[in-house]
């Protein structure tokens, strides 16, 4: 079965703090997306990555294959980056965009 | 920018009305997507649509049925509506795997 854990459930951290999420999947997922959800809105897809190293700003997503773990790092954290971050696998072999999803982390980045 | 549109941001109903949830999007995908989200559960799929009058289960499909007659829109329908089934909804699209969701719906059932 088709799993994705996240860690942690929950993080405080001061602003400017770097902050990590992890994730880890099962076999059988190929590609990785980490997602933004803010609260009360609707989702933002921030990186889908099936190899390396993608950066976007202050956001970092990595993806280690032979490991099955991917993280999310977040530099100079800013309070407007409070928000649940999650983790979602998807499988090619099976439904294109149909993902399997993290239980979520939620971050709040005190001023 | 890709636009996915749902038509209601709060509804609230009652035990036994039929409950209609619109999606939207702009951009031509195939691809289209019903979710609900609950505390501690995470996101799951209910149906998902490849095409026109296409449509799958998802792993929560009871209590549910959808319809895609145009491409731009796949609509959720609650035939009967229970408490259980009071949520978050998020539609969303995808093109090349990526993902693209709308604001989401919650609705309360009393």
């Amino acid at each position: 079965k088709n799993e994705v854990e996240q860690s942690p459930q929950n993080l405080t951290a001061q602003e400017g703090e770097f902050i990590t999420i992890n994730c880890s999947y099962s076999v059988g997922i190929s590609a990785l997306h980490w997602l933004q959800q803010h609260p009360g809105g609707g989702i933002v897809s921030l990186f889908m990555l099936s190899s390396g190293k993608k950066k976007h700003g202050r956001l970092i997503a990595t993806i280690n294959i032979q490991e099955k773990h991917s993280s999310l790092h977040i530099t100079a954290s800013h309070p407007r980056d409070s928000a649940v971050y999650i983790c979602a696998g998807s499988n090619y072999g099976g439904s294109q965009g149909n993902l399997i999803f993290g239980k979520g982390t939620k971050l709040s980045v005190k001023p | 920018d890709v636009k996915v549109t749902q038509s209601s941001r709060y509804l609230v109903k009652r035990t036994g009305e039929k409950v209609f949830l619109e999606c939207v999007q702009d951009m031509d995908h195939e691809n289209m997507f019903w979710y609900r989200q609950d505390p501690g559960l995470g996101l799951r799929l209910i149906y998902f649509s490849y095409d026109v009058k296409m449509k799958e289960k998802g792993d929560i499909p009871e209590g549910y049925s959808v319809s895609r007659e145009k491409k731009e829109r796949f609509s959720l329908i609650l035939e009967s509506a229970s408490t259980n089934q009071t949520s978050m909804y998020l539609c969303a699209s995808s093109y090349g795997g990526e993902l693209f969701f709308g604001e989401g719906s919650r609705l309360t059932v009393l």
